[in-house]
């Protein structure tokens, strides 16, 4: 998927244990958000950010923190990692407006934790 | 709130035969609406996308769906599928006022038999 990094692709943590998930775009997109991928939940939305500096909760949010220092980076922390936030993570660059919204993801990173 | 229905949890067809996945959507203006497909252990692809005019929109790998208001649905077909097209397929709503906010569906399962 063209434009959008995500680090690290896998990660095993320790419950309680806290870590960043990176995820960078260079697109000059406006628009990033954090998804989860559960088995039969599909996507469902952590946190997203409509710009640098701006940025607010989704469906899924407790138990992770989001900043958009840049318009480039949105990570994505896990302050406490529990075992139910044992999950695949996508990170989203979203662009444009109607026809032309373009919407990018990255590769995913795969987060289990015991 | 919004909502999207993909009522096929899973999905068998053989290969050469044609393939048609339902999405169900809830929403109270007219929804940006996507398709993705996500094979084993990667991302997710965009196939299609729906914003307004023509209701029948073309996307790649030789996938189409049809946007039905008065059904609100979005459905995916493909006249004959091939060995890789086993992967899982999104529906995915975007709001209007809030373009960048994607709803997904659970997914549908494809199995490609011989």
């Amino acid at each position: 998927n063209a434009g959008v990094t995500q680090t690290p692709k896998f990660q095993v943590l320790k419950t309680g244990q806290s870590m960043t998930l990176q995820c960078a775009q260079d697109m000059n997109h406006e628009y990033m958000s954090w998804y989860r991928q559960d088995p039969g939940m599909g996507l469902r939305l952590i946190h997203y950010s409509v710009g640098a500096g701006i940025t607010d909760q989704g469906e899924v949010p407790n138990g992770y923190n989001v900043s958009r220092s840049t318009t480039e980076d949105f990570p994505l922390r896990l302050l406490s990692a529990a075992p139910s936030q044992t999950s695949v993570y996508f990170c989203a660059s979203i662009g444009g407006r109607g026809p032309n919204t373009e919407a990018f993801f990255g590769q995913g990173t795969r987060l289990t934790v015991v | 709130a919004q909502s999207v229905t993909q009522p096929d949890i899973h999905i068998t067809v053989s290969e050469g035969a044609s393939l048609e996945l339902r999405c169900n959507y809830s929403y109270g203006a007219t929804p940006y609406l996507f398709w993705y497909v996500q094979s084993p252990g990667q991302g997710l692809q965009l196939l299609l996308k729906y914003f307004s005019g023509d209701t029948l929109v073309q996307g790649i790998k030789g996938f189409e769906a049809e946007f039905k208001r008065s059904q609100s649905s979005f459905n995916l077909r493909k006249p004959s599928v091939h060995w890789s097209d086993a992967a899982e397929y999104f529906c995915a709503v975007g709001r209007t006022d809030s373009w960048g906010k994607l709803q997904f569906g659970a997914g549908t399962q494809v199995v490609v038999t011989p």
